[in-house]
């Protein structure tokens, strides 16, 4: 499979531990997000990079959160201090700025449960 | 920043029937609209999008209208089959830039055989 891959799958924590999760996109693309979805919502933004560069972080994410794309290519998504309210399916998704298109590719997600 | 309204929340249709799902967004200087099916599980995938220079756009069984001065558009599915059984999300965006889209919250579509 050559779509976008994350890693873990599951995460299952307790309050207050550290977590982190890994992004591998799509080979060719400079484009990374970051989502959080719950139950019954849509996707909500929360980072997005372009190569390296993070360009733009959502208003509502804490200071607990913090992303990484060292080298233009993985990202990691931090969490620290993990409370309950930070359980969710946290998605990546890729896209190209060089193909014309705006289609994002989504990964299959990491689900955090914090206990 | 954008909202988007998505209903109904839920849809449930006879195999057969047509299917029509309706966002509306309060941004006027969005101008890329895609929608994305989630399958139980699955990632969300992108399966049509539209952008404001186009009133309506179709693929198969598929298709997608928008109203720019109403600021809202729609998916409509005709024929359903049970495998379009999902979860599907509009949204909406401006292109150039980041791009970042700002999601309805989904309509569970089910099919019955």
């Amino acid at each position: 499979d050559t779509g976008v891959s994350q890693d873990p799958r599951h995460k299952i924590t307790k309050r207050g531990q550290n977590v982190t999760f890994r992004c591998d996109p799509i080979s060719e693309h400079n484009r990374l997000y970051w989502y959080r979805q719950t139950l019954g919502q849509g996707p909500e933004f929360l980072t997005y990079f372009q190569n390296e560069a993070q360009l733009e972080k959502s208003r509502l994410l804490s200071d607990r959160f913090s992303a990484e794309r060292p080298k233009g290519s993985f990202s990691t998504l931090e969490i620290q201090r993990t409370e309950q309210g930070d359980s969710a399916m946290y998605l990546c998704a890729s896209s190209s700025s060089d193909l014309g298109t705006y289609e994002q590719y989504f990964g299959p997600g990491t689900r955090l449960t914090v206990t | 920043g954008e909202n988007v309204e998505q209903h109904p929340s839920t849809l449930s249709v006879q195999e057969g029937d047509s299917a029509v799902i309706k966002c509306t967004y309060s941004d006027s200087a969005s101008n890329y609209f895609p929608w994305y099916k989630q399958e139980l599980g699955k990632r969300p995938q992108l399966i049509i999008d539209i952008r404001s220079n186009v009133g309506e756009k179709k693929d198969q069984r598929i298709a997608v209208t928008l109203n720019k001065t109403a600021k809202h558009f729609s998916l409509h599915i005709t024929e359903t089959q049970p495998e379009d059984s999902a979860v599907y999300f509009c949204a909406a965006s401006r292109s150039g830039g980041s791009y970042i889209p700002t999601f309805g919250r989904g309509t569970s579509l089910i099919v019955h055989p």
